[in-house]
């Protein structure tokens, strides 16, 4: 089975310039998660949806950064425009959450990593 | 707020011994514990999670984990290190199985041949 997609792996660009990063996460799952990774910070939730919808961005920086996820099998993080302080590894995680209880309130609560996008902004 | 510590930086340790890595956490009620291990430019990957009912978790890769509400610690074992288990190891708490998951700092492993 296929996991978490990323894409880019790899990003080198400007500052100012507009970045986005792309998420498919697992097919079935239906939370989504953007984390950003650096030696100083260590790991931050940015964002997370469930079945879609943005349910918690009190971890995006500013408004120089934004998600959507305008279906089950995709997600964007732009960030608009980009800062040196911006480098980072991005990760995209998704997972099975039955918060309705509909499917029985079985919650795996195991997040499925992507490999990263690392962003480097010069 | 819920937070997650992780004393030690870096630990070093001979192949074959034990290890066991700290983690404490803040948090008002029993949280959702998780144990992480990251290798070198990959993702996280989910060793063991801790929600209710035996204190004592078995994970992936004979690593195991205890629960103790009195010390609000969720330290992770290994009875026997193998050089592959060198890599970043980050504990987790969550308010629930599904809630924001906050990561603790991370400790890095190296297993000395």
């Amino acid at each position: 089975d296929a996991g978490v997609i990323q894409s880019p792996r790899h990003e080198v660009t400007e500052m100012g310039q507009e970045v986005t990063l792309r998420c498919k996460p697992i097919s079935g799952h239906n939370s989504l998660f953007w984390y950003r990774q650096t030696m100083m910070r260590g790991l931050e939730l940015l964002i997370y949806f469930n079945n879609n919808v943005p349910i918690d961005d009190s971890g995006m920086p500013e408004d120089r950064f934004s998600a959507k996820m305008p279906n089950a099998s995709f997600s964007t993080l732009k960030i608009q425009p980009s800062e040196p302080r911006d480098s980072a590894v991005y990760f995209c995680a998704s997972s099975i959450d039955d918060i309705l209880g509909l499917a029985g309130g079985q919650n795996t609560g195991e997040l499925f990593f992507g490999e990263g996008s690392r962003l480097t902004v010069l | 707020a819920q937070s997650v510590t992780q004393p030690d930086i870096h630990i070093t340790v001979s192949e074959g011994a034990s290890l066991e890595l700290r983690c404490n956490y803040s948090y008002g009620a029993t949280p959702y514990l998780f144990w992480y291990v990251q290798s070198p430019g990959q993702g996280l990957q989910l060793l063991l999670k801790y929600f209710s009912g035996d204190t004592l978790v078995q994970g992936i890769k004979g690593f195991e984990a205890e629960f103790k509400r009195s010390q609000s610690s969720f330290n992770l074992r290994k009875p026997s290190v193998h050089w592959s288990d060198a890599a970043e190891y980050f504990c987790a708490v969550g308010r629930t199985s599904y809630d924001k998951v906050i990561f603790g700092p991370g400790t890095s492993l190296s297993v000395i041949p």
